[in-house]
Formats: C-alpha cells, structure tokens, sequence
C-alpha cells in the first residue's frame, strides 16, 4: 500500500533553535518528493521538490534531503522564527500518473519565543 | 498568491442547502483538483480534471457534485451534506508536462474554503 509517514506528529521548539522533521515513504514507483508548509487555515505552498537522483535541495532556511534507497526524507529548518509555525507535509509522487500524489499527515510545528 | 483563488473562504450550511464552491487558477494549468482537509487526516483527493474532462472521481458521495467549464475554472456544488462534511476544502491546478524523463506535476494550492455543516 502506498503511505507516507511523518514524524513527529507535532513539535514545539524555541525561536532561533535548529529542527528536523522526519518522512518515510513506501510509495512505488517513485517519481519526486515534495514538503508542503501550510499555515493555519491556508492552502499548502510548496518548499521543496527532489527528484531519485536529488540528494538535498535547500530553500533559505529548509534543506530537504532524500534518500531513494532508504525511502526517507528529512526537511532542516534552521534558525527557527515565528512565521515557521505551521504544518509541514510531505508529499510523494508516483510514477504512475501525472496527478496521483500520496500525501503525508503532517507535522504540526510551532515556533515559541 | 499562489495563482489560485478560492470563494467562498468560509461557508455555514445547513443539512438542506445547497451551495457551491468556486475556484479559479490565473496560472495557464491544464488540470485541477478538489481535495478535502479533515483534522489529523492526510488531503484525500475527491476529483480530478484535465483539460476539462473528470479523469477521477475517488469513490466521492453524490452529493458532492464538480462542474469544470473551462481549464481555469472548476466548482464544487453541494447538496444535502452530512455534519461529517465539515473540513477545509482545497482547489488545486497544475500543468501535465515531462521534462526528459521525468514527469513533474507541481501542484498549486489555493486557500481553501471552510466548510461547516450543521
């Protein structure tokens, strides 16, 4: 069965601390990994989006990273600010389709000053 | 922001109405999606629509109804709803390209509208 999992399902940490959020996937075949921030109430707008053989990528403070062989994928964020409280889901492609996404829970993440 | 619009942002309903939601996406995209958000669920996708023709419908009840009339425009109509159907509905769009041989089909979320069912 195709799944996404993300850990931990929630996180506070202090303002300016380093965090890393956790996904493991079983989804087969594999096309590309994405993370999602979703602010409260909002549609989620994409951080991220890695392909098998993209190994990290970063966006400012995120740094994704994937590994294909493991089925796993980590999202840094570093230097934690306010506005990063949200929920982060990962999403994974398969290559079965042009819309099929399977998508994570989420972790819900907030920042406290 | 995104390029894709959602009205109404929050909608109170009653069992018996009928109301519908609307989408629109300014971003040239061929496809567009309705998704549903409960609480501590992944989005479970409801309908798909490419060039305008349905190529999902993921086992949605009927009185969930979608009418797409152009690429750029997609509705959700809805008639006697359950209390179970409150969430947040999302609209999304994106284009079905391949650039060598990889297929990338990023979607764009709008905001979503906030359904509550009484």
């Amino acid at each position: 069965k195709n799944q996404v999992e993300q850990s931990p399902q929630s996180l506070i940490i202090l303002e300016g601390k380093n965090c890393t959020l956790q996904c493991n996937y079983t989804v087969s075949p594999f096309s590309n990994l994405r993370w999602y921030k979703q602010d409260t109430g909002r549609g989620p707008v994409s951080l991220t989006i890695m392909t098998f053989s993209e190994n990290t990528k970063s966006n400012g403070r995120y740094t994704a990273t994937l590994d294909a062989d493991t089925k796993q994928s980590s999202l840094h964020i570093t230097a934690s600010q306010l506005s990063d409280s949200a929920s982060y889901i990962c999403v994974v492609s398969g290559g079965w389709g042009f819309q099929k996404l399977v998508f994570g829970t989420g972790t819900r993440f907030l920042v406290s000053p | 922001e995104t390029g894709v619009t959602q009205t109404p942002r929050h909608l109170v309903m009653g069992m018996t109405n009928k109301k519908s939601l609307k989408c629109e996406q300014h971003l040239g995209h061929n496809a567009m999606y309705w998704y549903k958000q409960s609480a501590k669920k992944p989005l479970e996708l409801m309908f798909v629509y490419n060039f305008k023709e349905q190529t999902e419908n993921n086992s949605v009840p009927s009185r969930f109804s979608p009418e797409c009339p152009n690429s750029s425009h997609l509705f959700l109509h809805l008639h006697t709803l359950q209390p179970e159907d409150s969430a947040l509905y999302l609209c999304a769009s994106s284009s079905t390209h391949r650039v060598g041989t990889t297929a990338y089909n990023e979607q764009f979320f709008g905001p979503g509208t906030r359904l509550t069912v009484l």
